[in-house]
């Protein structure tokens, strides 16, 4: 079982460029969500995606976008960059049914906005 | 708006001694979540707590709930280097929508550093 996956890993942009973050799932979840991390604090939530629509949002504003595909993987898009969108994005999946499930985080993609 | 606040924020503790972190939460929320990060690195899953009176262990780690007072508690056991590392809780924000799972809030984290 791979776990989730993202890619890339690391990424350097600048102030005004778009991004394209991407996730695989856990092999059996159709569930994923995104969270950003800032440096020294606790993630915070996105937004979550279910059978390809946006179901949850966090308080984030609409340069935040999403998409999530028929194989369930996902893609967190940001438009025009600010620097203090720079940290590290983690994609977390689960599966719906499943209480007990808790949310399997991967790697993550550290993003630097020079 | 749902509110997760963790203390101590930083822990240095010396081998072999114990500690409690706890987590506070404003509103009611029926799962509650515990992650460890080691720096630069994602999170690891460490406990799920479903209940009321919950308590799980994983080695010298000891999770317990008390949903009554929205209180959580993670309890380190004769603490040991490997141990250090930032720890996570959060619990489940309320779903608008049919699914089991909710986004998280976390807390802040714990960092915790355990010296010899």
């Amino acid at each position: 079982d791979a776990g989730v996956t993202q890619s890339p890993t690391h990424l350097i942009k600048t102030r005004g460029q778009q991004v394209t973050l991407r996730c695989s799932p856990k092999s059996g979840h159709d569930t994923v969500s995104w969270y950003q991390q800032a440096l020294g604090q606790g993630p915070q939530f996105i937004f979550q995606y279910y059978e390809e629509e946006e179901r949850q949002r966090g308080n984030f504003p609409d340069r935040f976008s999403g998409h999530q595909f028929p194989n369930y993987s996902s893609e967190l898009n940001v438009n025009a960059l600010l620097l203090g969108d720079s940290a590290l994005y983690l994609c977390a999946s689960s599966p719906t049914s499943g209480v007990q499930e808790t949310q399997y985080f991967g790697p993550g993609t550290r993003l630097l906005v020079l | 708006e749902l509110k997760v606040e963790q203390n101590p924020l930083f822990l240095s503790m010396q081998e072999g001694k114990n500690y409690t972190i706890y987590c506070n939460y404003s509103t009611t929320s029926d799962r509650l979540y515990w992650y460890r990060q080691d720096p630069g690195k994602s999170l690891e899953s460490l406990f799920v707590l479903l209940s009321n009176g919950a308590v799980k262990q994983e080695g010298r780690l000891m999770a317990s709930l008390d949903t009554k007072a929205r209180l959580s508690t993670l309890h380190i056991t004769a603490a040991v280097h490997d141990l250090s590392a930032t720890y996570f809780c959060a619990v489940v924000k309320a779903l608008n929508y049919g699914g089991s799972q909710g986004n998280l809030i976390f807390g802040k984290g714990t960092k915790l550093s355990v010296k010899p």
